[in-house]
């Protein structure tokens, strides 16, 4: 594994509560991403990471906030969590801009 | 909108047979192509691709890509049943985003 954990692993919520995942990475790459990955979608981007504070919105982004304060931290939130946000979320980070990524082990999140 | 489509969706073999899978894609400005294996958690990487008629190739598994035709081709020549997963095709585009295939879905029976 490229040193990347994701916390929490499996999440159950109920709909309109808020919802934090994090992303914690060992490798100091600077580049770091959010995905959903859903059957039928494949793996989609939602958000992602090219330094410090600085992020950008990805394909499906609605809904959806992201921080990173940290070069190793970034932190995806569901505002107001949905049952069409029930997804695997995995994160992913790589050394350059269209270098290979790697990916974390992924959180399950239902909402109910 | 950039487009990555994989085939078959799915494929039963038996240990020891070859396998070809396929990914073709439609995307603006192509910078490279990657192949992931996914088991039951993250992807892992295979293969990135930038350049034409040239394989590359890893134990039993090899993949090229023809940019010309727009696709890539993934083998896996005596299978095994550790081969077993789904596997992803992506595409980069001009803007740097990874845009992913809907996977083709590899069983390999004993």
């Amino acid at each position: 594994d490229a040193g990347i954990t994701q916390s929490p692993r499996h999440k159950v919520t109920e709909t309109g509560t808020p919802v934090t995942l994090r992303c914690h990475q060992t490798e100091n790459h600077r580049y770091m991403y959010w995905y959903r990955q859903d059957p039928g979608h494949g793996l989609r981007l939602i958000h992602y990471s090219y330094g410090v504070k600085d992020t950008d919105k990805g394909e499906v982004s609605d809904g959806y906030s992201v921080s990173r304060s940290k070069t190793e931290d970034f932190l995806l939130t569901l505002e107001s969590a949905t049952s069409s946000q029930t997804s695997v979320y995995f994160c992913a980070i790589s050394w350059g801009w269209s270098n290979e990524q790697f990916f974390g082990p992924g959180t399950r999140l239902t909402v109910l | 909108e950039d487009k990555v489509v994989q085939s078959p969706l799915s494929l039963v073999v038996h240990e020891g047979d070859t396998v070809t899978l396929n990914c073709s894609y439609e995307v603006t400005n192509f910078r490279s192509l990657l192949w992931y294996k996914q088991e039951k958690k993250a992807p892992t990487f295979l293969f990135m691709l930038t350049s034409s008629g040239i394989e590359k190739k890893s134990g039993r598994l090899s993949s090229i890509l023809d940019k010309k035709e727009l696709f890539s081709i993934l083998n896996i020549t005596a299978t095994q049943t550790g081969d077993s997963a789904i596997y992803l095709c992506a595409v980069f585009n001009a803007g740097n985003m990874l845009t992913f295939g809907g996977g083709t879905r590899l069983m390999v029976k004993p």
